[in-house]
């Protein structure tokens, strides 16, 4: 069974910083894209970021570009989020989602999705 | 960047009624790159199109998607009750930038 469990997540004051893990389980995690996507209260869906699976290519939002850095550890099978600067517009719920595999040159779609962590930003 | 624009916003039907949603892409997502998602409160987004028309895995036969270019459609045939929640498209495929819709409410009337 596939699992994705994020943890990492609190209350920190602008201008601070948080870094988010994801656990993965039940899938053989070197082989997919991975990807952050988060959703402020009340909102839609925003995807963050996403890592290849040799983490060659990663791609960023522009509203975090500079800001936010996404790595993996494939022996760990884990995901993380650097989150530097944070912003009171950062305030949301960041998924980790796994790559269904065999989409686009650029990752997506998303088949599995952990739980979701929050993050708020606020003084 | 593709921006995604869902319509309508909020759509009210009873259950049993055929359900149809519409996501416009601004400009061509190619290769159908075009995937639709259901979340309800509470809980993470459910793959449910892939493809522009491909069913994920697990997901009933009464969800269907269809559309090219810049046009995309989730149908629903027959609503069961279950299937109220929030719909939202997103692409995948023509930028590096991944992009969703801002969804449409799916709401029982």
């Amino acid at each position: 069974e596939v699992q994705l469990v994020e943890s990492g997540g609190g209350l920190v004051q602008p201008g601070g910083s948080l870094r988010l893990s994801c656990a993965a389980s039940g899938f053989t995690f070197s082989s997919y894209w991975m990807s952050w996507v988060r959703q402020a209260p009340g909102k839609g869906l925003e995807w963050v970021a996403n890592i290849k699976q040799d983490g060659s290519e990663k791609y960023y939002v522009d509203s975090v570009k500079g800001r936010f850095t996404i790595s993996r550890d494939n022996a760990k099978n884990s995901l993380y989020l650097q989150m530097n600067s944070l912003r009171a517009e950062d305030t949301a719920v960041y998924y980790c989602a796994k790559d269904l595999g065999g989409g686009g040159v650029f990752g997506g779609p998303f088949d599995y999705w952990g739980q979701g962590t929050l993050v708020t930003v606020s003084s | 960047e593709i921006v995604l624009t869902q319509s309508p916003g909020t759509l009210s039907l009873s259950p049993g009624e055929r359900a149809t949603l519409s996501c416009r892409a601004s400009q061509s997502v190619s290769s159908s790159y075009l995937a639709w998602y259901q979340q309800k409160p509470g809980q993470a987004p459910r793959l449910l199109i892939y493809g522009a028309s491909s069913r994920a895995t697990g997901i009933p036969d009464r969800f269907s998607g269809s559309g090219s270019g810049t046009d995309f459609t989730l149908t629903i045939s027959r609503l069961e009750p279950e299937d109220f929640a929030v719909y939202y498209c997103q692409q995948y495929g023509s930028s590096p930038a991944i992009t969703f819709g801002q969804g449409t409410r799916l709401e029982i009337k």
